[in-house]
């Protein structure tokens, strides 16, 4: 079964103490790597999509890369406005599941001013 | 550019009972899947469609069921509603079945059950 599991669970930053977030997954042949990000009863809001290990991508405060067995979402100097769960997402393995996406529970992270 | 719209933002139901939620794709996409959310979870995979039919399913009973429309709207219809059906319930489109495709999200349906 394809498991995707994020850490931590939670993290809290003081504003500008820049982190990272991690995604393992565990499905072989990976087929692109999805980062979200949801605010609390909201839709996730697409970031990035990633598709094979030393790419990687960024978005203003935010940049994501991709290894064989894992993503980060490093932040840099982050802003109380950055305060949200981060969803990282891959498509299934399997020709009965490529198409659905497994997502990780998610890294709720919150930026104190 | 309207981005996925779902109706109604919350809804309360009582067991046993029946729900339908509606979802319209964003503009040019064609495909459409449903998730369901429980707190402090990440979305779990419900089913998708594309043409007018489930092209795939995941791990839910058949109380989840689904249709779409000639113009790639979709409804996901609960029947015999448990207490654990209350999620957030998301529709996401894409523009194709392409694995690689991008999901968009709606701002999902709240659906609690008393």
């Amino acid at each position: 079964e394809d498991q995707v599991t994020q850490s931590p669970e939670a993290l809290r930053l003081q504003e500008g103490e820049s982190s990272s977030l991690n995604c393992s997954y565990t499905v072989s042949g990976l087929r692109g790597l999805f980062w979200y990000r949801q605010d609390p009863g909201k839709g996730p809001e697409f970031l990035f999509t990633l598709y094979s290990a030393g790419e990687e991508k960024e978005k203003e405060r935010l940049k994501a890369t991709l290894t064989k067995k894992e993503s980060f979402l490093h932040i840099t100097a982050p802003k109380p406005e950055d305060s949200a769960t981060y969803l990282c997402a891959v498509p299934g393995r399997s020709s009965g599941s490529a198409r659905q996406l497994t997502f990780g529970s998610g890294t709720q992270l919150t930026v104190l001013p | 550019d309207a981005g996925v719209t779902q109706s109604p933002t919350h809804l309360i139901k009582t067991r046993g009972q029946q729900v339908t939620l509606r979802c319209s794709p964003k503009s040019g996409h064609d495909t459409v899947s449903w998730y369901q959310q429980a707190l402090g979870q990440g979305p779990q995979f419900i089913f998708q469609y594309y043409e007018e039919e489930e092209r795939q399913r995941g791990n839910f009973p058949d109380r989840f069921s689904g249709h779409q429309f000639p113009n790639y709207s979709s409804e996901l219809n609960v029947n015999a509603l448990l207490l654990g059906d209350s999620a957030l319930y998301l529709c996401a489109s894409s523009p194709s079945l392409g694995v690689t495709d991008t999901q968009y999200f709606g701002p999902g349906t709240r659906l609690t059950v008393l």
